[in-house]
C-alpha cells in the first residue's frame, strides 16, 4: 500500500536515448510534483500538475515532458538524453494546489545514469 | 525571494545526546516550513511542518522544531539521539504564493554509538 511509487528505481542507459519514468500515488491527491536531486544532494522542483493541468514549469530543458493522463499519475519521458541528466528523480503528491500548508508526499526515487 | 539556508554539512552526535539541526530562512508573506529526511537509498520522508501557532512543532520519530520569528530560523532538534536517526536532513520552505517546496542543501546528521 505505498502512497507514491515510482518506477523504475534504477535506470542506467546510454547518451541520446529517450526514457520514461512513471509515478502514481494512491493518496487521492490532486498535484503532484517531479524533483530532481544532484549529486551534491541538492533538491529542485522541475514540474507540477494540478489534476492533469500544468502548473509549475521550472526553467526546465524541453527534452524534458511531463505527462499526466489522470490525477493519480504523472510520468516522466525525457528525450535525447545528456551526461547532465544523471541523477535522482523524485515524484511528489499534495492533497490540492494553491494550498500552501499542504505537505508534499515523496515517491523512492529512480536512480538515472547516463553514460 | 524565499530561500532557506543549512550552515553545517554535517552535525556529529553521540547517542543518547541531544541533537540540533540548523535552519535559517528568508521569505515573503508567512512562512511556511518543513522537516524532511532522507534515509540511504531512500525517498523523503516527512518529519514535521510549522504554519500557525505554537512555535514548538513536534513530528515523527520523537523530533521537534523550533520556530524563532526574530532570528528567522527553524532549528529541528530530538532530546535524545539514536543511532538510527544518522541521515540526511532536509529544511524546506514553501514557494512565495507557489506549491514548489525551496529546499537546502541539506546537513548530513551522523549519531555515533
Amino acid at each position: 500500500d505505498t502512497a507514491v511509487s515510482q518506477t523504475p528505481k534504477y535506470l542506467v542507459t546510454q547518451m541520446g536515448n529517450d526514457k520514461s519514468i512513471k509515478c502514481e500515488q494512491n493518496l487521492g491527491h490532486d498535484t503532484m510534483y517531479w524533483y530532481k536531486q544532484d549529486s551534491k544532494k541538492f533538491l529542485k522542483i522541475m514540474f507540477s500538475y494540478n489534476n492533469k493541468e500544468l502548473i509549475i514549469n521550472e526553467t526546465v530543458p524541453n527534452r524534458f515532458s511531463p505527462k499526466s493522463p489522470d490525477k493519480a499519475h504523472l510520468n516522466l519521458h525525457i528525450n535525447s538524453l545528456e551526461l547532465g541528466d544523471s541523477a535522482v528523480y523524485f515524484c511528489a503528491s499534495s492533497p490540492a494546489s494553491g494550498t500552501l500548508t499542504d505537505t508534499q508526499y515523496f515517491g523512492p526515487g529512480t536512480r538515472l545514469t547516463v553514460l | 525571494a524565499q530561500s532557506v539556508a543549512q550552515p553545517e554539512d554535517q552535525v556529529k552526535v553521540a547517542e543518547g545526546n541531544p541533537l540540533t539541526v540548523k535552519c535559517t530562512y528568508s521569505v515573503s508573506g508567512n512562512p511556511y516550513l518543513f522537516w524532511y529526511v532522507q534515509y540511504p537509498n531512500r525517498g523523503l520522508q516527512f518529519l514535521l511542518k510549522y504554519i500557525t501557532g505554537d512555535n514548538l512543532v513536534k513530528g515523527s520519530y520523537g523530533f521537534e522544531a523550533e520556530f524563532n520569528k526574530s532570528q528567522t530560523s527553524f532549528h529541528l532538534k530530538k532530546p535524545s539521539a539514536l543511532v538510527s536517526d544518522s541521515a540526511l536532513y532536509f529544511c524546506a520552505v514553501r514557494g512565495y504564493n507557489t506549491d514548489k517546496l525551496i529546499f537546502g542543501t541539506g546537513t548530513r546528521l551522523q549519531v555515533f554509538p
